[in-house]
């Protein structure tokens, strides 16, 4: 069971926007910034937005994050194929001994 | 280019011990505090340690607290792990993550699989 709460999976045809909702508490996402990462198949997470809405240099601008009270979501516009792939929110918590938390992932599908 | 590169995975019967090391490039590791994060099998990321750039910070998450240590050795460059008195849910893909306190993991290595199984 994870701390922060995701749709198990999520799809959308070529060219249409897709959002992936990201829900948790008061303790992380209510108060620190959430992060966003891309795991494409059989690879390693990939920072894809940070500081709710912050793009690393090199993410393409199709991809924005918002957060909203003690919810998140990340928006992807013109899909592409290749954008199939898990995507994962997270966040500092400071509840007791919780210190970085994860959403359970969603998988994102190219119709 | 920042680099890091995991090795020391295996299969370890429960109970057993295994040690893993992340080797750092591209940036100067004595600088950042780094992370450990597995990966259950088809599941979801899980934070499981952090140690500061001078290690004198060391956090772990409660399912490995008082079986597992992280350290680091900045001469080079490098971060490990030992994991001692392993349980079958500890099988998972093992990254090692770069992280400051509180904020985002922005580099991973590609990871090495640790299998606990008898």
């Amino acid at each position: 069971q994870s701390v922060l709460t995701q749709p198990p999976s999520a799809s959308g045809t070529p060219g249409q926007r897709v959002t992936i909702s990201c829900s948790g508490s008061s303790s992380n996402i209510g108060s620190n910034t959430v992060n966003w990462y891309q795991q494409l198949p059989g690879t390693a997470p990939k920072l894809l937005i940070y500081s709710n809405n912050q793009r690393p240099s090199g993410v393409p601008d199709r991809f924005s994050g918002s957060k909203s009270g003690t919810s998140a979501s990340l928006a992807i516009s013109g899909l592409q194929s290749e954008d199939e792939a898990d995507y994962y929110c997270a966040a500092w918590d400071d509840s007791l001994n919780a210190y970085w938390v994860f959403g359970g992932g969603t998988k994102l599908t190219v119709l | 280019e920042v680099q890091l590169v995991e090795s020391g995975g295996g299969l370890v019967q429960p109970g057993g011990s295994l040690r893993l090391s992340c080797a750092a490039s591209g940036f100067t590791f004595s600088s950042y505090s780094m992370n450990w994060v597995r990966q259950a099998p088809g599941k979801g990321l899980e934070w499981v340690s952090y140690i500061s750039s001078s290690s004198s910070t060391i956090y772990y998450a409660d399912s490995v607290k008082g079986r597992f240590t992280i350290s680091r050795d900045n001469a080079k460059n490098s971060l490990y792990l030992q994991m001692n008195s392993l349980r079958a849910e500890d099988t998972a893909v093992y990254y090692c993550a770069r992280a400051i306190l509180y904020g985002p993991h922005d580099y991973w290595g590609q990871g090495t699989l640790v299998t606990v199984s008898s």
